[in-house]
């Protein structure tokens, strides 16, 4: 089944402690991107990557760190969270983003409190 | 800011009630697509549209791209229970195929 896989579906974690959410996808898509949702403010991209080893800053990234090493696998690690990234997040692939893409596929998401 | 504008936040509907929701943009966009989020879950594509003036229809959804590609709608007809949910659009601006941009969302929920 085509799927993008988050790990894990639920996070509580205190200020300062270095974590970090999975993200694989077996549609071989080239594209993927990390989004956090807050209330009222919708979907807000935090990094993208157009391929291996190119990754790209979105709207909010500060705070985060991405890494594409390989195509399927797309991390984002949070060096040191802090209250105000509590958050639910989704990753999301496509293929390269055109006039011809058919739209992204969300992960199931990853709720994040930090205490 | 927000770079694409989606109202109204909220819609409470009674079931068979018809639904509309709206996205505007400040500059032209290549395309726009729409998302379903149901209560709990994550954002499902439904459609794309990229044709100024283009209306797509699923079912009971209407799908409207503006003349001048900065603004569209999603209209469903006799409102289901099955329909609630947190609609958003997402634009791509002419000549960035790098990123989508999402609008806030509008909250639907259909009393019985």
């Amino acid at each position: 089944e085509a799927q993008v896989t988050q790990n894990p579906r639920y996070l509580i974690t205190v200020t300062g402690k270095k974590l970090t959410v999975t993200c694989s996808q077996n549609m071989n898509h080239e594209y993927m991107s990390w989004y956090r949702q807050d209330p009222g403010l919708g979907l807000r991209q935090i990094y993208y990557s157009m391929n291996v080893e190119v990754t790209d800053k979105g709207d909010v990234p500060e705070g985060y760190k991405v890494s594409r090493k390989e195509k399927r696998n797309f991390p984002l690690i949070l060096e040191s969270p802090s209250p105000n990234q509590t958050s639910l997040y989704f990753c999301a692939s496509s293929p390269i983003p055109s006039r011809d893409v058919y739209g992204y596929t969300f992960g199931s998401g990853t709720r994040l409190t930090v205490v | 800011g927000q770079q694409v504008m989606q109202i109204p936040q909220y819609q409470h509907v009674q079931e068979g009630e018809d639904f509309t929701t709206y996205c505007n943009s400040s500059t032209t966009l290549s395309n726009i697509q729409w998302y379903k989020q149901r209560p709990g879950g994550h954002p499902v594509f439904l459609i794309q549209l990229v044709k100024s003036g283009e209306v797509k229809k699923q079912k009971r959804l209407t799908f409207q791209f503006g003349e001048a590609k900065k603004n569209s709608s999603l209209h469903i007809t006799a409102t289901q229970t099955t329909d609630v949910g947190t609609y958003f659009c997402a634009g791509m601006k002419e000549y960035n195929f790098n990123k989508f941009y999402f609008g806030s969302g509008t909250k639907l929920n259909v009393k019985p």
